[in-house]
């Protein structure tokens, strides 16, 4: 079955450096899904991408779905503390890679 | 609205014991599921339903069953509370019935100790 892969599973950066991470498929999606989920809380839509190839942007956040619809990395540019939590993405199947958890050091 | 609710927040069993997780959603959606969330693993798909009176297996369904009787309501039944079920469940919903080609909304979460 579908298999997603995240990685790093933690990363821990000086407030005002970039953030990435990578979200991997073992098959094709026709959509994936990224979610933030704040320590002690439950996780929240951040956004849906379908098209291969698309790049989408939230304000520091950049979200870009590959080629081959196998893999999707999110990169956050000049952290803050309030990007502290971790980051899941999902599969079409509603399957979830185990997460990178953010912490922010001031 | 008040979106995905779960209930209770906490709870502590004796292994053995049984007992039903609750899950509620007021947006009229489709398509529910379970989660559960454990350090290290991130979220485990553990029963799903694409409407009323359908249900599937996700990943973990062992030890767990379901039943979708209205739109609205979707529980969870631990049969035999194991050590190995102490985690945090959390229920989710979402538009579609296909469920993942939409936002999906979670509930608070359940945090489940099994001694």
């Amino acid at each position: 079955g579908q298999q997603v892969m995240q990685i790093p599973q933690y990363q821990h950066v000086q407030e005002g450096e970039d953030f990435t991470t990578y979200c991997n498929s073992s098959t094709t999606l026709s959509n994936i899904q990224w979610y933030k989920q704040r320590p002690g809380g439950h996780p929240v839509f951040l956004i849906q991408l379908v098209k291969s190839g698309e790049v989408k942007k939230q304000k520091r956040l950049t979200f870009q779905f590959g080629e081959a619809k196998k893999n999707s990395p999110l990169h956050i540019t000049a952290t803050q503390t309030t990007d502290v939590g971790t980051y899941f993405c999902a599969g079409q199947s509603g399957r979830f890679g185990a997460g990178t958890r953010l912490t922010v050091k001031p | 609205n008040a979106g995905v609710t779960q209930t209770p927040k906490f709870q502590v069993l004796k292994t053995g014991q049984s007992m039903t997780l609750q899950c509620a959603q007021d947006m009229n959606h489709e398509y529910m599921s379970w989660y559960r969330q454990d350090p290290g693993m991130g979220l485990r798909l553990i029963h799903y339903s694409v409407g009323a009176g359908i249900t599937d297996q996700g990943e973990v369904p062992n030890g767990y069953n379901v039943s979708r009787s209205t739109t609205e309501d979707f529980p969870l039944r631990l049969l035999s509370a194991a050590p190995s079920q102490t985690s945090v469940y959390f229920c989710a919903s979402s538009y579609s019935s296909q469920g993942w080609d939409t936002e999906a909304f979670f509930g608070q979460g359940t945090r489940l100790t099994v001694v």
